[in-house]
């Protein structure tokens, strides 16, 4: 069975400095995409970045970018310029044939 | 944008009573939704999946009968707690997978206070 596993239950960063979480999975797959999610206090799911597992190149929005290490199952999320809108709660996921597997997450706090 | 709207928003309800949660995707078809339970401070759990024309695949430890879940046309699916107890109370999402992508879009969810 396929697993996620993010192992900083918090983060915390400096406004405008970088942050990186971490993403750790493990599948017996070769083929699915991998998505970082941001919850805020709101509690709807905003998907952040997502990569295709048979992509090489490490998918980048804006700030957000991935280090997909697809040997080492590793999918790390750095934020660049952070600022006060990004504190959330981060949620790593996988998805293969069907559904979303997800991280316990990691939640961002933003310091001014 | 997909864009997913799930009400109601808030709901408060005795024990032993039901309730029904709806999902509609609003500018898309949708031939999967995913219905997922969250308590404070922890992750998103998936709890069952429905696809259009067909029965509702529920995860293990989810009892069918309490948590009915109907998909009844492609851009509607819903969520009943029947006899609902105050262990049912969670925050409730719902997600749906647009025909022709393939990125997930997440309801606002349901905050569910059973008394």
């Amino acid at each position: 069975a396929q697993t996620v596993t993010q192992s900083q239950p918090e983060m915390s960063v400096q406004e405008a400095e970088t942050v990186t979480l971490s993403c750790t999975y493990d599948t017996s797959e070769s083929d699915y995409y991998l998505f970082w999610y941001k919850q805020p206090p709101s509690r709807q799911m905003i998907l952040v970045i997502r990569q295709e597992a048979y992509k090489q190149q490490n998918a980048t929005e804006n700030r957000f970018s991935v280090n997909f290490q697809k040997a080492a199952k590793s999918f790390s999320l750095k934020i660049s310029d952070s600022q006060l809108g990004d504190a959330a709660m981060y949620f790593c996921a996988y998805r293969s044939q069907g559904n979303l597997i997800f991280g316990k997450g990691t939640k961002l706090s933003v310091k001014p | 944008g997909a864009v997913v709207s799930q009400h109601p928003s808030r709901v408060i309800c005795k024990s032993g009573t039901s309730v029904k949660i709806e999902c509609r995707s609003l500018d898309f078809q949708a031939t999967t939704m995913f219905w997922y339970r969250q308590f404070p401070k922890q992750s998103l759990m998936l709890m069952a999946t429905s696809n259009e024309g067909s029965k509702a695949t529920y995860e293990q430890g989810v009892e069918k009968d309490k948590f009915l879940i109907n998909h009844a046309s492609l851009t509607l699916s819903t969520l009943t707690v029947t006899s609902a107890h105050p262990e049912d109370s969670s925050f409730y999402i719902c997600s749906a997978r647009p025909r022709a992508l393939g990125g997930y879009t997440f309801g606002s969810g349901t905050r569910l206070t059973v008394v």
